[in-house]
């Protein structure tokens, strides 16, 4: 059975860094063709990708966010960490992470809501 | 931000089939195969068709895709009240390096 969990701060402050960590299981990112990425949606609004790592430590961003974005996996701990630099108010959203297979995003986390606000 | 188009709402009565347009370009649809999700109010979208047509294991053949140039499209045969979601398409797209999500299509059963 694969799950995937995300965890982190629920309310971070204008400008501080943001830090998520990915814990999932039932299967391996040092599989071939597999891959971890996140996903992020405000309150109302549509899905938006953010990042991805692939097995071989590719690692892929969303063009408009790469400048604040780094994702880093440890095969080891089972685990992916995205750190997002200068948060904003408009960055409050559910963040979700995804497992990445051939077959695209395909499982999801069930979502960690974070809150920028002074 | 989204890449790909889709119409805010598509809604039917219970046994309509719906369609859910999604129009994208030659870098993102044109070039790659697409993905359809599913996702209820307050709960993880959920992998509903893949590679264009293919559905996991566990979803209804109410459930269908399509692609051709740079549109694709995802139809639901014999609404029921329970397909009442937002359904989002997505694609890799070459041009920008990413992944792309599609604006979202609300689906009320009437």
């Amino acid at each position: 059975q694969i799950t995937l969990k995300e965890s982190g701060p629920t309310l971070v402050k204008p400008t501080q860094t943001l830090t998520l960590t990915c814990t999932f299981s039932g299967f391996s990112l040092s599989t071939s063709g597999v891959g971890v990425g996140w996903i992020r949606q405000p309150p109302g609004k549509a899905l938006e990708w953010l990042a991805l790592v692939y097995w071989d430590d590719d690692k892929r961003y969303s063009p408009s966010l790469q400048s604040r974005l780094t994702i880093t996996k440890d095969t080891s701990k089972n685990q992916v960490v995205l750190t997002m630099t200068n948060m904003d108010p408009v960055d409050t959203a559910t963040y979700y992470c995804a497992q990445l297979t051939p077959r695209g995003i395909d499982y999801w986390g069930q979502g960690t809501l974070v809150t920028v606000s002074s | 931000q989204s890449v790909l188009t889709q119409p805010p709402s598509a809604s039917g009565t219970p046994g309509q089939r719906v369609t859910i347009s999604c129009s994208g370009r030659s870098s993102n649809i044109g070039s790659n195969t697409v993905n359809w999700y599913q996702q209820f109010p307050g709960t993880a979208p959920k992998l509903l068709i893949y590679s264009n047509d293919q559905r996991p294991s566990g979803i209804p053949d109410r459930f269908s895709g399509s692609k051709s140039g740079t549109s694709a499209s995802l139809a639901i045969s014999g609404l029921q009240s329970e397909d009442e979601a937002d359904y989002y398409c997505a694609a890799w797209d070459d041009r920008l390096n990413a992944y792309v999500f599609g604006t979202g299509t609300k689906v009320p059963v009437l």
